[in-house]
């Protein structure tokens, strides 16, 4: 069992490139989502999903977008990077029933934007 | 609109003694409230779930409570030792399939 597996685990991208941050996890989750962790600020969701073809926005969705067409993965993309997007990005996934409902982190994208 | 408040500043304390972290939330009536734990570099790791008709829950030297007419929960680690050392972060937590949002975490501090 990997878990939530995130790549790459470090980014730099130059202003107005694109890119997308890969998010997998193997337990089956229906829920996963996306934050953004800058100093400071904690984690403020970026864009979440409640199963295959179910996208929908958190806290801080512009400059984002998010497709979930399997149950497994969960891509981000950034259309154009801004410097205002360098952050860490974690991805997490969770059952939406059982005991605890626990999310489960991603190690973490580190993204700079120059 | 939502707000949940974590204390921003870093709390220090002396090994041994315990720590009480709260978590404050407003525009909320969450089912449970969970706590996690984040070290540097790393991605957070669920510690505690708390259910809204639970006032305490214990785990080992942790204790959380809960009190949903104060939208409260104080987080405690009896007996600190300097391994307790990270980022809390708490998360009221609704029910079924809405987002979940964080605190923005607590950094305690022990020292030996």
């Amino acid at each position: 069992n990997a878990g939530v597996t995130q790549t790459p685990k470090f980014q730099v991208l130059k202003t107005g490139q694109s890119m997308t941050l890969q998010c997998a996890q193997d337990m089956n989750h229906e829920y996963m989502s996306w934050y953004r962790q800058d100093p400071g600020m904690g984690l403020r969701l970026i864009h979440y999903s409640v199963g295959a073809g179910i996208t929908d926005q958190g806290e801080v969705p512009n400059g984002y977008n998010v497709s979930r067409s399997t149950t497994e993965d969960f891509p981000l993309r950034l259309l154009s990077a801004a410097p205002s997007q360098t952050s860490v990005y974690f991805c997490a996934s969770r059952q939406t029933s059982g005991e605890y409902n626990e999310q489960f982190f991603g190690p973490g994208t580190r993204l700079t934007v120059l | 609109s939502q707000k949940i408040e974590q204390n921003s500043e870093a709390l220090n304390i002396q090994e041994g003694k315990t720590a009480t972290l709260t978590c404050n939330y407003t525009n909320y009536s969450p089912a449970y409230l969970q706590w996690y734990r984040q070290d540097p570099g790393r991605g957070p790791v669920f510690l505690l779930l708390i259910r809204e008709n639970e006032k305490e829950k214990r785990k080992e030297r942790l204790k959380v409570t809960f009190d949903t007419t104060l939208k409260q929960s104080l987080f405690h680690i009896t007996a600190s030792q300097p391994a307790d050392s990270a980022t809390y972060l708490c998360a009221p937590l609704p029910g079924g399939y809405q987002k979940v949002t964080f605190g923005t975490g607590t950094k305690l501090q022990v020292i030996p």
